[in-house]
């Protein structure tokens, strides 16, 4: 089946300590998403990529980069986490819509929680 | 501007009773209107989607929703609940070639 894959399922970092998300999609679309979800709230849009062009949300910290090498894969690094960016991040994809609405959902996986000590 | 409000954050019903999720959009145009479904600990997962085909959409697991346009509405309805319903539920509407705005979500509680 095709589908939205992350890895780890739950990751573990020390305070300041660089960690790197992993996303991969057998989908084949070109939009990929991060979202950040903190507990009890909606997801919270990080950065998406459309192709290779790379999208960043106004408000997202400096802290969180991302890189897309191929279609399939997107990664997440946040390079130095804080104990504020303890959350679950979910990556989805999507195909880009054609003229002012979009009518094409998106597709998560099944998200990484992140625990920073 | 195009946004989403969820009018309850919580909402318990009895395991076999009618379900009702309320979302109101507010947009300059005919929108594109998802709702999601998210278990604890688990991505999201599309239970259905409108797009302007018809006003009354149905989706997996029982779930059924209907667009109004005169009330800004896309409720989300089931006839009987069940244990596995327990879980957040999220409105969603498009803003256009690739951004889509989250609804606060509604937590939906399912009583033995």
């Amino acid at each position: 089946d095709a589908m939205v894959i992350q890895n780890p399922r739950y990751q573990v970092t020390q305070f300041g300590k660089p960690v790197t998300l992993s996303c991969s999609q057998t989908l084949n679309h070109n939009v990929m998403y991060w979202y950040q979800q903190k507990s009890s709230q909606a997801p919270k849009l990080l950065f998406h990529y459309y192709d290779k062009d790379f999208n960043n949300e106004a408000d997202t910290p400096d802290n969180f980069q991302s890189r897309r090498p191929n279609t399939s894969f997107c990664f997440l690094d946040i390079r130095s986490p804080g104990l504020g960016d303890a959350a679950m991040y979910l990556c989805a994809t999507s195909v880009l819509g054609q003229g002012a609405i979009n009518y094409n959902e998106q597709f998560f996986g099944p998200g990484t929680r992140l625990t920073v000590l | 501007a195009q946004s989403v409000t969820q009018l309850d954050s919580h909402v318990s019903v009895s395991e076999g009773t009618p379900v009702l999720l309320r979302c109101n959009y507010s947009s300059s145009y005919s929108p594109s209107l998802f709702w999601y479904v998210q278990h604890p600990n688990k991505g999201l997962q599309l239970l259905l989607k409108y797009t302007s085909a018809a006003t009354l959409v149905k989706g997996i697991n029982g779930f059924e929703a209907e667009f109004k346009k005169s009330e800004t509405s896309f409720h989300l309805t089931k006839p009987s609940a069940h244990m596995s319903d327990a879980a957040e539920y999220f409105c969603v509407v498009s803003l256009g070639t690739y951004k889509y705005i989250f609804g606060t979500g509604t937590r939906l509680k399912v009583l033995a």
